[in-house]
């Protein structure tokens, strides 16, 4: 069982919006920056946003991330085939530890 | 151009040891912590452990603290990941990553069976 927990799926039609949630706790989300990674079919993760809430360069601004407390979003506006992926949040502990999310697939209907 | 290149997965016996490797080019490798992540058939990523810029402080999570243990060569742009007393749970694709994950390698598969 993750540290840090996310729903399993969600979906929405193409140029609709989803978002992803992450659920933390004090001691990992609610004292630490937030990464999101988004994982293409047999591919190697790729970071969406780090710092809660900052893009890498070359990421779209269909992409954002927030933070409030122990919980972080992922959103993504105006959602295309390509998105359909595996999306993981990830955070660091107290323990000095790291730690991703379950994982969550988006489906674009 | 960033590249972080992993080698030396294969198949393994349980109880057995493999030493990962990861070569990196494009920056300055001497300059970032360094992280390994594994990823099991069909499963999450999860984070293995991590060091730092010099090599003074190391983490890992918890399964497998004793078992693993990560390294560097800042002098050939190179992390490794030692891993002894393999068990079956332990079979994952591994990356390397830098830094927060800012940059990934293609991974490399390790497999513990008899």
């Amino acid at each position: 069982q993750s540290v840090l927990t996310q729903p399993p799926s969600v979906s929405a039609a193409p140029g609709q919006k989803v978002t992803i949630s992450c659920s933390g706790s004090s001691s990992n989300i609610g004292n630490n920056y937030v990464s999101w990674y988004q994982q293409l079919p047999g591919a190697a993760p790729k970071l969406l946003i780090y710092e809660n809430n900052q893009r890498p360069s070359g990421i779209p601004d269909r992409f954002s991330g927030s933070k409030s407390g122990t919980s972080a979003t992922l959103g993504i506006t105006g959602l295309q085939p390509g998105d359909e992926a595996d999306y993981y949040c990830a955070s660091w502990d107290s323990s000095l530890s790291a730690f991703f999310g379950s994982g969550t697939k988006v489906t674009v209907l | 151009e960033v590249q972080l290149v992993e080698s030396g997965g294969g198949l393994v016996q349980p109880g057995g040891s493999l030493r990962l490797s990861c070569a990196a080019s494009g920056f300055t490798f001497s300059s970032y912590w360094m992280s390994w992540v594994r990823q099991a058939p069909g499963k999450g990523l999860e984070w293995v452990a991590n060091i730092k810029q010099d090599g003074s402080e190391t983490y890992y999570v918890a399964s497998v603290k004793g078992r693993f243990t990560i390294s560097r060569d800042n002098a050939k742009n190179s992390l490794y990941l030692q891993m002894n007393s393999l068990r079956a749970e332990d079979t994952a694709v591994y990356y390397c990553a830098r830094d927060v994950g800012d940059y990934w390698g293609q991974g490399t598969l390790v497999t513990v069976s008899s």
